[in-house]
């Protein structure tokens, strides 16, 4: 059962124009959420994070929404630069119990952004 | 940047051989983790350690076992190699529960054959 799930395997925007990437999951245990940005032939880098005490978190072009009633979250990027194009995975972690240690993968979405 | 490194890079192998991947950091991290990357699935953890000589199973541990002798290794081995583990592996490290963030490693392309 898939507890990370981002629906859109592929984004394409044009350079500019706000990305917008979706990620739902279904575990109410999750408390701590990250994304991570992939380059062909790299490992995944860490972009942002947020916890769910709260509802918004911003580093320069990125920003992170949390809707936990919805048990959504999404990153915003404004604007998009063409070095942006990579694959963006969300993940999420719970701090209780056994699980504490470790990160849940959605199957990432590729972002295009096109000069 | 955690400063993990992986060997190999790339490897070629036949079925039924037996193959270890390995993972060195130099940030004394406590915890370290072994994911596969395919197509359509994202990334899959297969085990993880929780301090030297302290490992567990995650989703996808069938046909592969870990060791952690040393804080600063943790080697993967496909005890026989099969095609369906032709995958990309990735190593990450995470300082402490506090730490929320892993960082990974250049990953390892395997190729079974």
């Amino acid at each position: 059962d898939q507890q990370v799930k981002q629906n859109s395997p592929s984004l394409s925007v044009q350079e500019g124009r706000i990305s917008i990437l979706n990620c739902d999951y279904t575990n109410s245990m999750f408390d701590y959420f990250l994304w991570y940005k992939k380059y062909p032939a790299e490992g995944p880098t860490f972009l942002i994070s947020i916890s769910s005490i709260k509802d918004k978190n911003e580093d320069g072009r990125f920003t992170v929404f949390l809707n936990k009633s919805a048990k959504h979250l999404s990153l915003h990027i404004v604007p998009s630069q063409p070095g942006d194009s990579a694959v963006y995975f969300c993940a999420a972690h719970t701090s209780s119990g056994g699980s504490n240690y470790k990160l849940t993968f959605g199957k990432g979405t590729l972002l295009t952004v096109n000069p | 940047d955690a400063g993990i490194t992986q060997s190999p890079r790339h490897k070629v192998t036949e079925t039924g051989t037996p193959v270890t991947l390995r993972c060195h950091q130099t940030e004394n991290h406590r915890y370290m983790y072994w994911y596969r990357q395919d197509p359509g699935h994202g990334l899959r953890l297969i085990h993880y350690s929780y301090g030297v000589k302290d490992t567990d199973k995650g989703e996808v541990s069938d046909g592969y076992s870990v060791s952690r002798s040393k804080t600063e290794d943790f080697l993967l081995t496909l005890e026989s190699a099969t095609s369906s583990q032709t995958s990309v592996y990735f190593c990450a490290s995470r300082g402490g529960l506090a730490d929320n963030e892993q960082f990974f490693g250049p990953g390892t392309r395997l190729t079974v054959l």
